[in-house]
């Protein structure tokens, strides 16, 4: 089956630490993408970044960056420097092909994030 | 910018009614998707759309319906509200290519079915 899971309901950080949110995925097909998003408060769903599944690099954008070790099928999202603006829900998300060719993305259930003064 | 407006923020409704949600898309996107959002089970896929007219079920499509008529709008239909369709809907459209093109979201219906 492909899936998508964060195992980690919350998390409370202190500021300026670097925080690690945990994704793990399963899927048979070669070619897969993967996604975070943030979610504040507010409700709106921010994109953060994405890593091919053939991607030589792991991405990186700004103080976000993409842990991806394929063998394990992880991509967690890696946080530096934590600000306090960083508290919100964050997703994970797999690019995927449906049984009819077209491209959809299914979610995890999201992460928690706290960060403390 | 994309823009991705849905037409209502919050929206009661009563069991039974016929419910449309609105989406509206300004980047002339290819796909279309609405997700619900729950506490705990994240973002699930209710429909997307690859292309006008051109629709495919997601995960969870049971008690609903959707419309593509035109490139810019997709709708999603409940056709007898229930209760447990109470719920933050999210509409969302991406380029058809490249592969990997992110989502765009608008800022959500909270539907509740009373």
């Amino acid at each position: 089956a492909q899936k998508i899971t964060q195992t980690q309901p919350g998390m409370f950080v202190q500021e300026k630490e670097a925080v690690t949110l945990d994704c793990t995925y399963d899927t048979s097909d070669p070619s897969y993408g993967l996604f975070w998003y943030k979610q504040p408060s507010s409700g709106e769903m921010i994109f953060l970044i994405y890593q091919g599944s053939y991607d030589q690099q792991n991405a990186t954008e700004g103080r976000y960056s993409l842990n991806f070790q394929k063998a394990r099928k992880s991509a967690n999202l890696v946080i530096s420097a934590s600000q306090l603006g960083d508290s919100a829900m964050y997703f994970c998300a797999m690019r995927l092909i449906s049984n009819f060719g077209n491209e959809k993305l299914t979610f995890g259930t999201g992460t928690r994030l706290t960060i403390i003064p | 910018d994309v823009k991705v407006t849905q037409s209502s923020r919050y929206l009661v409704k009563r069991t039974g009614e016929k419910v449309f949600l609105e989406c509206v898309q300004d980047m002339d996107h290819e796909n279309m998707f609405w997700y619900r959002q729950d506490p705990g089970l994240g973002l699930r896929l209710i429909y997307f759309s690859y292309d006008v007219k051109m629709k495919e079920k997601g995960d969870i499509p049971e008690g609903y319906s959707v419309s593509r008529e035109k490139k810019e709008r997709f709708s999603l239909i409940l056709e007898s509200a229930s209760t447990n369709q109470t719920s933050m809907y999210l509409c969302a459209s991406s380029l058809g290519s490249p592969r990997g093109s992110p989502l765009h979201f608008g800022n959500g219906t909270r539907l509740t079915v009373t």
